[in-house]
């Protein structure tokens, strides 16, 4: 496979579960994003990650838990979400962390639905 | 961060040309702008970027005038396929982009 691949690319979930998202980045890059996109809101930047470490953490709750165990794969671990977490969550990844200069590359995103 | 303001929303039929305007009046001088294109359910993908005059690709022109204060991307001959939001982002640095809410493009038959 090339590019950015997502796992999985829809999940129905209750507030109790606990679950993962997972994604994977086929280009050699180093850095890479989890976005959170609700209906009809734009994209929204919940964590950055540069050679494996956490760089940026844009005031997410804790029920969101990012893993990043090397530079081609990401985790977002979710546990006793709200209803309001529905959203579609896009990973991304770029060469290096993000410059102006670089285009970022989006996976197919993973359509989440909170009951 | 500059701030970037799109129309909503375009309409178009096919085979015409499209032109979306973005405003950055706050454009900072090693700010690059770049647009991407987003269809329903699925990850923005890059079309374009630059940082003065015009840059063409195989998909679109962009042009950018002296002042740097605004940028229009066009779509040369639209087809339905065009239909997707189309965001203008401008960013400089180690700076995250920030998408705004983007140009709802449609095009019909």
């Amino acid at each position: 496979e090339t590019g950015v691949t997502q796992t999985p690319r829809h999940l129905v979930m209750g507030m109790t579960n606990k679950k993962s998202l997972k994604c994977e980045q086929h280009l050699g890059h180093n850095a890479m994003y989890w976005y959170k996109q609700s209906a009809k809101k734009p994209l929204e930047l919940m964590f950055v990650y540069n050679f494996k470490e956490q760089t940026e953490n844009n005031s997410v709750p804790s029920r969101f838990s990012p893993e990043c165990p090397n530079s081609s794969h990401l985790f977002l671990h979710l546990h006793t979400l709200q209803p309001e977490d529905s959203a579609l969550y896009l990973c991304a990844s770029s060469q290096v962390l993000l410059t102006s200069e670089n285009e970022q590359f989006f996976g197919p995103g993973t359509r989440l639905t909170v009951l | 961060l500059a701030k970037t303001t799109q129309p909503i929303s375009m309409d178009s039929y096919e085979g015409q040309e499209v032109n979306i305007t973005c405003s950055h009046n706050n454009i900072a001088t090693n700010d690059y702008i770049t647009w991407y294109q987003q269809f329903p359910s699925q990850g923005p993908r890059f079309i374009i970027q630059g940082y003065k005059t015009k840059v063409t690709n195989e998909v679109a022109s962009l042009f950018i005038p002296a002042d740097r204060k605004s940028s229009t991307l066009s779509l040369p001959r639209v087809s339905l396929s065009d239909t997707a939001v189309y965001y203008c982002l401008v960013a400089s640095g180690y700076s995250t982009l920030t998408f705004g809410k983007g140009t709802m493009l449609l095009v019909s038959p």
